[in-house]
Order: C-alpha cells, then sequence, then structure tokens
C-alpha cells in the first residue's frame, strides 16, 4: 500500500480557512486520494476524495499537486464542529480489500 | 436507511468473560470490518469480510473471532477477554472499496472495558 505522511497536529482560529497538508511520494496511477474526519467520540466519516483535478463538495476543498505527490484539504471557514482528526488515505481503483488509517492530524479550532 | 449500526453501545466485561459485538449494515455492501481504536491512537483493523460466508485476518486478529454467516450482520467475539482487549471498536462497511467510487461507512461504535 502506499503510504501518506501527516503532521500530528494543527491548530486553527475560529471562521479562518485551514489547510492540512498529505505527503504521497509513491502514490501510483490507479491510487484515489480519499479523505475521511473522526469527530470526537464518533465512528470516522468520509469527506471528499479526488484522482487529479481539484475537488469541491459541501463540505471541503481537495486540491491535488500537480506530480499528485501531495494533496491539501481545504476548510473554508473553519467551525469548532470541525475539531476532529483528518485522515489522508489512498486508495487504488483496483482489487482493495482494506484500507490502512494511519494516525492523522488533529486539528484544533481555536474559538 | 438506519447505514452502520452497532450493538451494544456500552460493555463492562471481566477477564475470562467471553461476548459477541454485532455489526449490522442495511446498504447492502459487500465487505465488512472490524477495528479497534485505543486511547490516543488511529483506528487497527482486527477482522474483515469481502463477502456472506468470508473472513480474513487484519493486523491486530488475535484473541477475536469473526463470522458472517448473512450479508448484512458482521459479528466479534471475544472468547476470553482480557484487559488488553479494552478499546473502542468499531465497524464499517463498503461495496467493493474502488477508489473512484467507494467509501467506507463507520458505525457509532462500542466502548469496552475489560476489568
Amino acid at each position: 500500500d502506499a503510504k501518506t505522511t501527516q503532521p500530528n497536529s494543527m491548530e486553527s482560529n475560529e471562521e479562518e480557512p485551514v489547510h492540512l497538508p498529505c505527503n504521497h511520494s509513491t502514490i501510483s496511477g490507479t491510487d484515489y486520494i480519499h479523505w475521511y474526519r473522526q469527530l470526537p467520540s464518533q465512528g470516522p466519516e468520509y469527506v471528499i476524495h479526488g484522482l487529479t483535478s481539484n475537488v469541491n463538495n459541501r463540505m471541503a476543498s481537495l486540491a491535488i499537486a500537480e506530480d499528485r505527490k501531495s494533496s491539501t484539504l481545504i476548510l473554508h471557514r473553519a467551525t469548532l464542529r470541525d475539531a476532529a482528526v483528518y485522515y489522508c488515505i489512498l486508495i487504488s481503483n483496483f482489487g482493495n480489500e482494506k484500507l490502512t488509517f494511519g494516525t492523522g492530524t488533529r486539528l484544533t479550532i481555536i474559538p | 436507511n438506519a447505514g452502520v449500526t452497532q450493538t451494544p453501545k456500552f460493555r463492562v466485561l471481566k477477564t475470562g468473560q467471553s461476548m459477541t459485538l454485532l455489526c449490522a449494515q442495511d446498504m447492502n455492501h459487500e465487505y465488512m470490518y472490524w477495528y479497534r481504536q485505543d486511547p490516543g491512537m488511529g483506528l487497527r483493523l482486527i477482522h474483515y469480510s469481502v463477502g456472506e460466508g468470508t473472513t480474513a485476518k487484519g493486523e491486530v486478529p488475535d484473541g477475536y473471532n469473526v463470522s458472517r454467516l448473512k450479508k448484512q450482520n458482521f459479528l466479534l467475539g471475544l472468547e476470553s477477554a482480557a484487559p488488553s482487549q479494552t478499546s473502542v471498536y468499531f465497524c464499517a462497511s463498503s461495496y467493493v472499496l474502488r477508489g473512484s467510487t467507494d467509501t467506507q461507512y463507520f458505525g457509532p461504535g462500542t466502548r469496552l472495558t475489560v476489568l
């Protein structure tokens, strides 16, 4: 499985944008970049995913580097409810049976 | 749709007791998973199943058994509970886990304490 590297923790002020980085230098051509988040005392939930182009949805935006070796999850206006652990995971388009969750980035929002 | 549900939500066991955790999904997913999460740690895969009647070992399978007799249910058993199995257990399910289309859906978790 291709590995990802994320900072252990980040802080951001409420109502400001947050950029969560992820490095995946060994990504293969069939790997999609997925982001999940885990709110306190809950199971992880899907946030967004992409292959090459930048992606937007109601929760966040995903910016993918041109060489695909890194990506950034963007929360445009962080709220206290966005405080969570964010996981960046690579999922191939073929032959997956399981995922490997790393330790993720713990995001703290400062009121 | 209820999504992924887990029973029970909380349980306290004494060392050596046995119990079964039930996971149910109503999304017709093929794949189901059991993870454990210790305080301040990431998720670790215990066992998983890629279809009815199949099971496979994950990263930390020792001390646990699983069964997938029906497509919608995935059971996790502890035959002789140990304090080291105190953790929060999450169940998840997905279709065939294709990167372009599939995601894992998680249950709310079961908090297990072994005394």
